[in-house]
C-alpha cells in the first residue's frame, strides 16, 4: 500500500502564482487534513475534511481553500501565493472513529510537499 | 488551542530518562503523540483517550491527568533512535470530532 500521497515533493513558486497541491490516500479513511509546518511553530492545522463531504477550517486557514474531492483525494489551493506561505506542506488521513479501538486511529502522515514562494 | 509543550528541546546521554510534557487550556477528549525525525514525516506513537486505559510500548509510556488537561511522554532508559522532534496532538470537546491540533514539538537528542 502507498498510504498518503502527496504530489509535488518539491516546488518553487513566484509571489501571486497559484497552485493545488494533491493528496491521495489508497487506505479508505474517511478523514483528511493538511497541517504546515515552520521551524518552532510545529504543525498547525490549515483545514480538515471529518469526512467525505465536509470541509472545516483549521488554525491557520487564511490564504488557503480546499476541496475534498471524494474519499480518497483532498486538495488545498495557494490562489496568490506569498513568501509567508513557503513552508513544509502535509496531508494526513485517519479512519472513522471507533472509541473501541481508539489504541488504533492515529493519523497516517505524507511525506510532505517543500513549497518556496520567491 | 494549540497545546503547550514542554520542555522545547532536551539533550540527553543514552541510556538516561526523558519526560516531555504536554497541557491544553481546553477540556481534552485525547491526546495523540509522534516522532518526527528530520526529513520525515511524523510517525504515531500511541493515543490516550479520556477515561481510557493507557497503552504504550517498548520503553515508551505516556499518562493523562484529565483533570490538569495535561499529557506527559515517559522514554525510559533512552536509545540513540530516540532522537527527533516529538509532538502531541490533540482533541477537544466532542467525540469523534477528529479535529487533531499539534503542539509546538520538542527536540530530543541523545548523544552516545
Amino acid at each position: 500500500n502507498a498510504g498518503v500521497t502527496q504530489t509535488p515533493k518539491f516546488q518553487v513558486l513566484k509571489t501571486g502564482q497559484s497552485m493545488t497541491l494533491q493528496c491521495a490516500q489508497d487506505m479508505n479513511h474517511n478523514s483528511m487534513y493538511w497541517y504546515r509546518q515552520d521551524p518552532g511553530m510545529g504543525l498547525r492545522l490549515i483545514y480538515y475534511s471529518a469526512s467525505e463531504g465536509t470541509t472545516d477550517k483549521g488554525e491557520v486557514p487564511n490564504g488557503y481553500n480546499v476541496s475534498r474531492l471524494n474519499k480518497r483525494e483532498f486538495s488545498l489551493r495557494l490562489e496568490s501565493a506569498a513568501p509567508s506561505q513557503t513552508s513544509v506542506y502535509f496531508c494526513a488521513s485517519r479512519k472513522r472513529w471507533d472509541r473501541a479501538y481508539y489504541w488504533d486511529q492515529p493519523q497516517h502522515f505524507g511525506d510532505g510537499t517543500r513549497l518556496s514562494i520567491l | 488551542q494549540q497545546p503547550v509543550q514542554s520542555p522545547q528541546a532536551m539533550i540527553l546521554r543514552e541510556g538516561e530518562d526523558a519526560v516531555i510534557n504536554c497541557s491544553s487550556s481546553k477540556a481534552l477528549y485525547s491526546v495523540h503523540w509522534y516522532r518526527q525525525k528530520h526529513g520525515e514525516a511524523p510517525v504515531f506513537l500511541m493515543i490516550l483517550l479520556k477515561g481510557g486505559e493507557q497503552k504504550g510500548h517498548d520503553k515508551i509510556s505516556a499518562s493523562f491527568n484529565e483533570k490538569k488537561q495535561q499529557s506527559s511522554l515517559y522514554l525510559t532508559a533512552s536509545q540513540l533512535s530516540y532522537s527527533g522532534t516529538y509532538f502531541c496532538g490533540t482533541e477537544i470537546g466532542i467525540q469523534g470530532a477528529q479535529k487533531l491540533v499539534f503542539g509546538q514539538g520538542t527536540r530530543l537528542t541523545i548523544n552516545p
